[in-house]
């Protein structure tokens, strides 16, 4: 287990709502990044925060927005979801370091459904 | 061009069977490289890290030729349990922990009784 936690684990929407998915970090990690993973793909990156403050961001619309804690957990929220938006959607948390071998390490997901 | 291509798949491969999935990208300033595991519905799990040299880990091996611009991961003696989606993972910063990994779309292998 990668002690990465992820709230809801399945959630059904209508287009039009919104919704905010939660990310708790493994303990000691102080970067979170989000990912997009559509059926039968990879996941894609939407953004990453660092220490509180956004630190790059992957090519999604601004109605896909973020917020990082001081406890380093994170929100993801979607406004105005599209039917394109069902996905599982993946939390990983890191911590920067000077080795190669640093990763992200992610959680279970949150399986967005948009009706 | 994607800027990571894996092998579509799906492999089929009996048990002990030895099998290698290939892995192209297209950003020549990526600076690390990643295989990582995916079981159905379940979320990516690190398997190796992949150096210019080359490493193993038991009966997994990863190779990585910059000048080519290719990864690849070879599995000898292949497990029921090996059964699973491998992604194909490049960064174009040092290490993994931040930045966006950009992930290939995944190969599916099926180990065979």
């Amino acid at each position: 287990e990668t002690g990465v936690t992820q709230s809801p684990t399945h959630l059904i929407k209508t287009r039009g709502q919104q919704v905010t998915l939660r990310c708790s970090s493994q303990s000691g990690h102080n970067t979170v990044s989000w990912y997009q993973q559509a059926l039968g793909q990879g996941p894609q990156f939407i953004f990453q925060y660092y220490r509180e403050e956004e630190n790059g961001r992957g090519n999604f619309p601004p109605r896909f927005s973020g917020l990082q804690f001081p406890n380093y957990s994170s929100e993801l929220n979607v406004n105005a979801l599209e039917l394109d938006d069902s996905a599982l959607y993946l939390c990983a948390s890191s911590f920067p370091g000077a080795f190669s071998t640093d990763t992200q390490y992610f959680g279970p997901g949150t399986r967005l459904t948009v009706l | 061009r994607k800027e990571v291509e894996q092998d579509p798949g799906p492999f089929n491969v009996p048990e002990g069977a030895t099998v290698a999935f290939n892995c192209t990208y297209s950003n020549s300033a990526s600076q690390s490289f990643f295989w990582y595991r995916q079981d159905c519905r379940k979320e990516p799990k690190l398997l190796m890290s992949v150096y210019s040299s080359g490493n193993e880990d038991g009966r997994f091996t990863a190779q990585l030729n910059r000048a080519s611009q290719y990864i690849s991961l070879l599995i000898r003696d292949s497990k029921l349990s090996d059964s699973a989606t491998y992604l194909c993972v490049v960064n174009p910063r040092y290490g993994g922990s931040q930045g966006n990994l950009i992930f290939g779309k995944g190969t599916k292998l099926s180990v065979k009784p």
